[in-house]
């Protein structure tokens, strides 16, 4: 089996600070998706990437950047954080094609002072 | 756009009812998406319950069934009996394009009570 492991499980920022999340996979998993899960609410998708230095944006995109250097890890920044983006943010990695289960990681929460 | 819409929580069951939890979908950019049920239980992370990729297909774990009808575009989770374990909270899903991407209902949580 494998894990997705996230980085920092609390994170605790300053309005209009810029703030990073990470995220490892072992899986050898060649895609990779961020979340955000406002409290209450389902998972909406922020960024996904289907392969090394891939991006695509999901609906969410705006406000934040993404990078995957590398097939294991799968980068989140906040380019500016606003009070509004309380949340947990979850990294997830799955097989290429339909259809298949994704695996998620514990996630992260932010908070924004 | 794609979007699912579920049973409002909270949703607190007797041990040994049954139960269903109602979801129903809105698929525009594929005709027919792959659909799913996560649940996260207690201190435990997000994982797969079941899923469905076939249209009139049933799927089904731990004693869980849902069935994928594209005529009313639902996919209910139900179970006949259920137990204080299956106290979580559950995610409808539906899945679009080659890459999988998701689109999550907002949950509904379970509670059985003894």
């Amino acid at each position: 089996g494998g894990i997705i492991t996230q980085t920092p499980k609390f994170l605790i920022g300053q309005e209009g600070q810029k703030l990073t999340l990470k995220c490892q996979q072992n899986f050898n998993h060649d895609t990779m998706y961020w979340y955000r899960q406002d409290s209450g609410k389902g998972l909406r998708l922020i960024y996904y990437s289907i392969t090394e230095n891939d991006l695509q944006k999901g609906d969410l995109s705006e406000g934040y950047d993404a990078s995957r250097e590398k097939k294991s890890s799968f980068s989140l920044t906040v380019t500016s954080a606003q009070k509004n983006e309380m949340a947990v943010f979850l990294c997830a990695s799955s097989i290429v094609g339909q259809g298949y289960e994704q695996y998620f990681g514990p996630g992260t929460r932010l908070t924004v002072l | 756009g794609d979007s699912v819409t579920q049973t409002e929580g909270p949703v607190t069951v007797s041990e040994s009812e049954s139960l269903i939890i109602n979801c129903t979908y809105s698929a525009t950019s594929i005709a027919y998406p792959n659909l799913f049920w996560y649940v996260r239980y207690p201190g435990e992370g997000l994982q797969l319950l079941l899923k469905v990729i076939t249209a009139g297909q049933k799927g089904s774990s731990r004693g869980f069934e849902a069935t994928y009808n594209k005529e009313t575009t639902s996919f209910h989770l139900q179970k006949a009996s259920v137990q204080e374990s299956d106290s979580a909270v559950y995610y409808c899903a539906l899945g679009e394009s080659n890459y999988n991407v998701l689109y999550f209902g907002s949950g509904t949580k379970l509670t059985v009570e003894p």
